[in-house]
């Protein structure tokens, strides 16, 4: 059964970096696209961008300017970087994966987030 | 694309029939996936490709729907469905989510 674990720094400054990385167990990292989602306090679910075992990526545009994500795959790793960061940054972030699966259609696939980190919850505060 | 999920709370009793519905801004096909999150909790995939329960999902759960308009259906309300629920597409990026729908007990 694939787990994904996260880790990386829970409080940060204005203008800092927020770094995150993803590991994946138990499970290919190929086939699927690996995401980054977030979700301030109070609040809905964000995508923030995709990678896959390639390394081609898709960002949300909303974040584009500032979001690197990035992949190691011979750790079967995936990083998310944000800079520079605001208090608007905080929330809870996610890795997940994107489950890309064969329909029995032709030419028709089956994607959903199927798989999800426990989440770190990131504060931007001076 | 922007989905916008109705209503964005609504308040239920155990045993009732339940539907939430979601929006697109823009056709979609069936790429929408129901993900249920509870609180302090993370989100889990109850439905994708609009109408496929993922396995383990109780049969109460059915999905709907196709290009723009798609609904939850929950046939008959449990406690542990107290939850907030959001749709997502993902047909294209930005691979975007509803506002959310949080059902609360009556």
């Amino acid at each position: 059964q694939v787990q994904l674990q996260q880790w990386g720094a829970g409080l940060l400054k204005p203008s800092e970096t927020l770094s995150l990385t993803c590991a994946i167990y138990s499970g290919s990292f190929n086939g699927n696209y690996w995401n980054w989602i977030r979700q301030p306090p109070g609040k809905g679910l964000e995508w923030i961008g995709e990678i896959d075992d390639r390394g081609s990526t898709n960002y949300n545009p909303s974040l584009k300017s500032r979001v690197t994500i990035s992949v190691d795959t011979s750790k079967k790793q995936f990083s998310l970087n944000l800079s520079p960061v605001t208090a608007a940054d905080t929330a809870a972030y996610y890795c997940a994966r994107l489950n890309v699966r064969a329909s029995g259609w032709p030419g028709y696939h089956y994607y959903y987030m199927d798989v999800w980190s426990k989440g770190t919850t990131v504060t931007v505060s001076s | 694309i922007q989905l916008t999920q109705s209503p964005s709370f609504l308040s239920a009793s155990v045993g009732d029939r339940v539907t939430i519905t979601c929006r697109a801004s823009q056709g979609v096909s069936t790429y929408l996936a129901w993900y249920q999150q509870k609180p302090g909790k993370v989100p889990e995939v109850l439905i994708y490709a609009a109408s496929t329960l993922q396995s383990g999902v109780p049969s109460r759960f059915s999905g709907s729907g196709s290009g723009t308009e798609f609904t939850l259906t929950i046939s008959s309300l449990q406690p542990e469905d107290f939850a907030t629920y959001y749709c997502q597409q993902l047909y294209s990026h930005p691979r975007t989510f509803g506002g959310g729908t949080k059902v609360e007990i009556k």
